[in-house]
């Protein structure tokens, strides 16, 4: 198994570009999230969805948006990049998130800039 | 709302024992974890606890969970230079599927 994979794994933007940051997953994994970390800050959850067809947002959704027509792909993108938007992004997943414990296993990180 | 608390640095002497702290503040929390974050890595998970445990060893890892307190430690013991590194810990409440609260990191520096 690959595990969680992203793609790019840097980008450099100008404000105002769109793009979309690629993850994947192998592991037939349910649950899938993307978080931002910036520095001092932790990781902090931007959308996440339980399984295919189905998202929701986290604490900061604001300026992204995701969709999840299959199980393995759950891609974030940026429609119109801002300068607060430069950051590294980590794309995880689960079995499940609800209940029991269910290890979220991260990729790699995306490392974000927007001039 | 939910919240978790760590100080972003703790230095120790190779072969001492590391103690990382966490404190969070909802008493909903179901399970509670220990991430590991490498220079320029993702996230590595290095043990977790139930709600309902005090204590969990693994290895050189020993997890203390005071819930009357909303405090959670991480010892490491016999630290290495390899354990220099990134620790987070992070909250997962019942409710919801809704990912993990994040705390902002304790960086471990390892004196020779």
């Amino acid at each position: 198994n690959a595990g969680v994979t992203q793609t790019p794994k840097f980008q450099v933007l100008k404000t105002g570009q769109s793009m979309t940051l690629q993850c994947a997953q192998d592991m037939n994994h349910e649950y899938m999230s993307w978080y931002r970390q910036d520095p001092g800050m932790g990781l902090r959850l931007i959308h996440y969805s339980v399984g295919a067809g189905i998202t929701d947002q986290g604490e900061v959704p604001n300026g992204y948006n995701v969709s999840r027509s299959t199980t393995e792909d759950f891609p974030l993108r940026l429609l119109s990049a801002a300068p607060s938007q430069t950051s590294v992004y980590f794309c995880a997943s689960s079995y499940s998130s609800v209940g029991t414990h269910n290890e979220q296993f991260f990729g790699p990180g995306t490392r974000l800039t927007v001039l | 709302g939910e919240d978790v608390e760590q100080s972003l640095f703790l230095s120790v002497r190779e072969g001492d024992s590391s103690v990382i702290n966490c404190t969070y503040t909802d008493s909903s929390s179901t399970y509670l974890y220990w991430y590991k974050q490498e220079p320029g890595a993702g996230l590595q998970l290095l043990t977790y606890i139930f709600s309902n445990m005090d204590m969990k060893q693994d290895q050189r890892l020993t997890v203390l969970l005071n819930k009357k307190d909303k405090h959670l430690s991480l010892r490491i013991a016999d630290t290495q230079t390899g354990d220099s590194a990134i620790y987070f810990c992070a909250e997962k409440t019942g409710g919801g599927a809704d990912g993990l609260t994040f705390g902002k990191g304790t960086h471990l520096i390892i004196q020779p």
